[in-house]
C-alpha cells in the first residue's frame, strides 16, 4: 500500500521560504509513469493545485504561483520537496502531497498545516 | 485564468438522489479533461472517488457514479446515506495544468 507523508516546519515567518518534504513508502518514486504533486488548502477554503514533478524530473507549476515555487525530487531517498518563497499570511494552509497520473490522483498524504506568522 | 465551477451547496434527503456538476470556463468538459471527484470531510484529507470521468476507485461505493452531462462533468449519488454529508471537489486537467473546482458542500437532511 503506497503511503505519502508530509513533513516540515509548521510555522514560517513572512517573506521567508516555506519548505516541505513528502516521503513515499510502499513504492518507488522512480518507478512508473507518475507525477508527484503538491496541493494546498487555506483554512475553510478550496483545494488549489500548486505543482507537480514527473518521475523523469519535468516540472509543472500553477501559473499563479510559478514565480515562487520549486519542486524537486530525491529518488535516492524516495521523497520530493516543495519550496515556496516570499510567503505571506495568505500562504497559510494545509499542504498535501499526492501521487497522480494524467487520469487520476489516487494517493494523498494526510496533510501538514503551515502557518505564516511573525 | 482557468476557472472550474461547482455548485456551492446542495441538500438531499437520506435515500434520495443528487447530482453535482463541474463546469469549465474554457467551454464544454470532455473526457480529455479526465474529470476526477474527491470527497472531503472536516479535518481529513480528500478521498478520491472517481477518476477519468466515470471510473470508481476500488474503495468507492457503487452509489457514486460519474458522467458527462450537458457539457459538464457530473457526480451522481443514488440512495444517499447520512455519511455522504461532506465537501465534494472536482479536478480537471488542462494539458500540464490541473485545476480544482471550488467545491460543493453536500448536506444530507
Amino acid at each position: 500500500q503506497l503511503q505519502l507523508q508530509e513533513s516540515g516546519p509548521g510555522l514560517v515567518k513572512p517573506s521567508e521560504t516555506l519548505s516541505l518534504t513528502c516521503t513515499v513508502s510502499g513504492g518507488f518514486i522512480s518507478s512508473g509513469s507518475y507525477y508527484w504533486g503538491w496541493i494546498r488548502q487555506p483554512p475553510g477554503k478550496e483545494l488549489e493545485w500548486i505543482g507537480s514533478i514527473y518521475y523523469s524530473g519535468s516540472t509543472f507549476y500553477n501559473p499563479s504561483l510559478k514565480s515562487r515555487v520549486t519542486i524537486t525530487v530525491d529518488s535516492s531517498k524516495n521523497r520530493f520537496s516543495l519550496n515556496l518563497s516570499s510567503v505571506t499570511a495568505a500562504d497559510t494552509a494545509v499542504f498535501y502531497c499526492a501521487r497522480h497520473s494524467l487520469v487520476e490522483m489516487d494517493y494523498w498524504g494526510q496533510g501538514a498545516l503551515v502557518t505564516v506568522s511573525s | 485564468q482557468t476557472v472550474v465551477t461547482q455548485e456551492p451547496s446542495l441538500t438531499v434527503s437520506p435515500g434520495g438522489t443528487v447530482t453535482l456538476t463541474c463546469a469549465s470556463s474554457t467551454g464544454a468538459v470532455t473526457s480529455g479533461y479526465y474529470p476526477n471527484w474527491f470527497q472531503q470531510k472536516p479535518g481529513q484529507a480528500p478521498r478520491p472517488l472517481i477518476y477519468s470521468t466515470s471510473n470508481r476507485q476500488s474503495w468507492t461505493p457503487a452509489r457514486f457514479s460519474g458522467s458527462l452531462l450537458g457539457g459538464k462533468a457530473a457526480l451522481t449519488l443514488s440512495g444517499v446515506q447520512p455519511e455522504d454529508e461532506a465537501e465534494y471537489y472536482c479536478l480537471l486537467y488542462y494539458g500540464g495544468l490541473w485545476v480544482f473546482g471550488g467545491g460543493t458542500k453536500l448536506t444530507v437532511l
